[in-house]
């Protein structure tokens, strides 16, 4: 099993270009994650997938960001026009269980994530 | 919604030397918690899962659960200096899915 892939590993944007990274979850996973990870706000819960269905992306900021989980296999955020606050690493997760359980089934696998750098 | 905190900022403890880490938070109903370990520039690895009240250990892991005080405590045992790293705490939300917050980490430095 290779866990989370996400790919770039690194990104270098210039201001106001757009950024898209991807992410494959561990197959057989059926909700996948997207955060952001800052030294100031650590990391922030950006948008959440279930079986590819968006379900909840009230940690994206309104204007600019998008999700989309076109199959099972892969997920991507795109940032249009980067600002250098978007500068952090994005950091993709995947659980083998979508609901409440109240168990080990639904912990976050995480991949190394990508680091965007809008110069 | 839920607020988690961390405690301390940073830790240095010495090769062998017990290494305690606190998390604090804000929702009393909350009964999902994990323990992370973040490597420089590496992913979460998951370290510990605790359910309810009470001590869960896992290897030189263990989770500490006071719901009660809305305490989430990690104890290393014998940490060595590969153990350095950012540890962070989640905490769930029951919103009828898993979404986990975390709080800002412990960078933990294990001296030999």
């Amino acid at each position: 099993n290779a866990g989370v892939i996400q790919t770039p590993r690194h990104k270098v944007t210039g201001k106001g270009q757009e950024a898209t990274l991807w992410c494959e979850p561990i197959s057989g996973h059926s909700a996948v994650f997207w955060y952001r990870q800052t030294i100031v706000q650590g990391l922030e819960f950006l948008t959440y997938f279930r079986n590819q269905a968006p379900i909840d992306d009230s940690g994206m900021p309104k204007e600019r960001f998008s999700a989309q989980m076109p199959n099972q296999s892969h997920s991507t955020l795109k940032i249009q026009s980067t600002q250098p606050q978007d500068s952090a690493v994005y950091l993709c997760a995947s659980s083998l269980e979508w609901d409440y359980t109240g168990n080990a089934g639904n912990t976050l696998y995480f991949g190394e994530g990508s680091r965007l750098i809008v110069v | 919604q839920q607020k988690v905190q961390q405690s301390p900022e940073s830790l240095t403890v010495s090769e062998g030397a017990m290494a305690s880490l606190n998390c604090t938070f804000s929702d009393r109903s909350s009964d999902n918690f994990r323990w992370y370990r973040q490597h420089s520039g590496k992913g979460l690895e998951v370290l510990v899962s605790i359910f309810s009240d009470g001590e869960k250990e896992e290897g030189s892991f263990t989770a500490h659960l006071n719901r009660a005080s809305l305490h989430v405590f990690l104890h290393i045992r014998e940490p060595q200096p590969s153990d350095s790293a950012l540890y962070l705490c989640a905490v769930s939300s029951n919103t009828g899915y898993q979404n986990f917050y975390f709080g800002k980490g412990t960078s933990l430095t294990v001296i030999p």
